[in-house]
Parts: C-alpha cells; sequence; structure tokens
C-alpha cells in the first residue's frame, strides 16, 4: 500500500540557518510528489512538485526538493530559513485508483523558527 | 479571485444534529474532494469526486455523505455526528482527476462534536 513517513514531528531551526525536512514514501509505480504548506488557521497551499524529469525541483518561496528513487525520499530543503516560514510542512503522494485517483499525505513536520 | 471557500469556518455541534458544511470553488475544477485533518495523522481523504454525479469514498468514510448536483459545490453532511468527528476539515479542487494534479484547498472548517 501507498504510503508517506514523515520522521520528524517537529524542527526549531535559527532564522538564516539552513533546513531540511524529510520524507520518505512507498510507491509502486513511478510517485507523483508533492510539498504543501499550511501556515497557522490557513488551509495547504502547494510549494512544489515532482513527476519525472530532473531529479531537483524548485519551488516558491525559495524551497528546493530532491527525488531520490534509491532512497525513496523527496527532501524539502531551504538555504537560509526566514522567521515566515514558521508553518507545518506535508509531504503528499498521488497515486492511480482505478476509477479514481488519491492523494496521501504524510502526517506533517511542524517548523519552528528561532530568532 | 481563485479560491475554495467553505462555511461554516467554526462549528460546534452535539451529538446526534444533523450538519452540513458547504465546499464551493470558482475555477471550473472537475475534481473535489474532503480531507480531516488530525494532529499526528495528517491529512486523511474522506470522499472525493471526479466530476458532477460521480462521488467515491476515500480512506475514512464512515459516519459521512456527499453530493456532487453542480460543479462548483461539494457538500460534506454528517447525519449523526459523534465525538469522534471532532477535526478540522478541508475541502479542496483540481483541474481534473490525476494524481499529478496540485489541489488548491478552503481555509478550512472546525468542527466540534460534544
Amino acid at each position: 500500500a501507498q504510503s508517506v513517513t514523515q520522521p520528524d514531528i517537529h524542527i526549531t531551526v535559527s532564522e538564516g540557518a539552513s533546513l531540511e525536512l524529510r520524507c520518505n514514501y512507498s510507491y509502486g509505480a513511478t510517485p507523483y510528489l508533492f510539498w504543501y504548506v499550511q501556515s497557522p488557521g490557513q488551509g495547504l497551499q502547494l510549494l512544489l512538485k515532482y513527476f519525472s524529469g530532473d531529479t531537483l525541483v524548485q519551488g516558491i518561496k525559495g524551497f528546493e526538493a530532491e527525488f531520490k528513487r534509491s532512497q525513496s525520499s523527496f527532501n524539502l530543503r531551504k538555504p537560509s530559513v526566514h522567521w515566515s516560514d514558521a508553518a507545518e510542512y506535508f509531504c503528499a503522494v498521488g497515486s492511480d485508483n482505478t476509477g479514481g485517483f488519491k492523494t496521501i499525505f504524510g502526517a506533517g513536520t511542524r517548523l519552528f523558527v528561532k530568532a | 479571485e481563485a479560491q475554495v471557500t467553505q462555511n461554516p469556518r467554526y462549528l460546534i455541534t452535539v451529538t446526534g444534529k444533523k450538519l452540513t458544511v458547504t465546499c464551493s470553488q470558482n475555477m471550473n475544477h472537475e475534481y473535489m474532494s474532503w480531507y480531516r485533518q488530525d494532529p499526528g495523522l495528517g491529512l486523511r481523504q474522506i470522499y472525493y469526486s471526479m466530476n458532477v454525479e460521480v462521488t467515491d469514498k476515500g480512506d475514512v468514510p464512515e459516519g459521512y455523505k456527499v453530493s456532487r448536483k453542480e460543479k462548483r459545490n461539494f457538500p460534506l453532511i454528517l447525519e449523526s455526528p459523534s465525538p469522534n468527528q471532532t477535526s478540522l476539515y478541508f475541502c479542496a479542487s483540481s483541474l481534473a482527476g490525476g494524481p499529478h494534479n496540485e489541489q488548491f484547498f478552503g481555509p478550512g472548517t472546525r468542527l466540534t462534536v460534544l
């Protein structure tokens, strides 16, 4: 069965420091991978997505993610974190089902940014 | 402005009292979906709709109903709410049904069932 694992429930980084959020997935075929961000009291917003091609993808707000098939990972990175990046981040995989499709989300990683 | 709207944003109710959470999108999207978000569990899909009059169960459909009579609307119905349905609910839509499509999310509805 498809699944998404985000090993870190929460992470704290200092403003200006680099960030890496981990995501591992389990999926039989080529996955459709997403990172979404949820700011406090808001819905989810897409940061970036990967379907094929270059394994390093760029997203909004200075984020990037790298797809590593051998490790079944799709980690999110940012070279310098800003206080406004404090939010919850969700990795997700889109999967095909007969007659439809579903998106499976990880449990999320909450990012705290300290001054 | 392109958006997904949900109403109400906050709701406190009692066990067994039927309620409906509305969802509407103005982007002419074919695909719509409902999720619930619970701490430590992320988002879990309740129901989805590939198009008008086409709905299907997600991972946690028990206790919920949906309908899709118009393209823009996808209400979530709780016929007899129970305390274990206390959660944060999100409606989402995408241009078409497909695993590669970005979903656009509403602001969420926080439901408390006493």
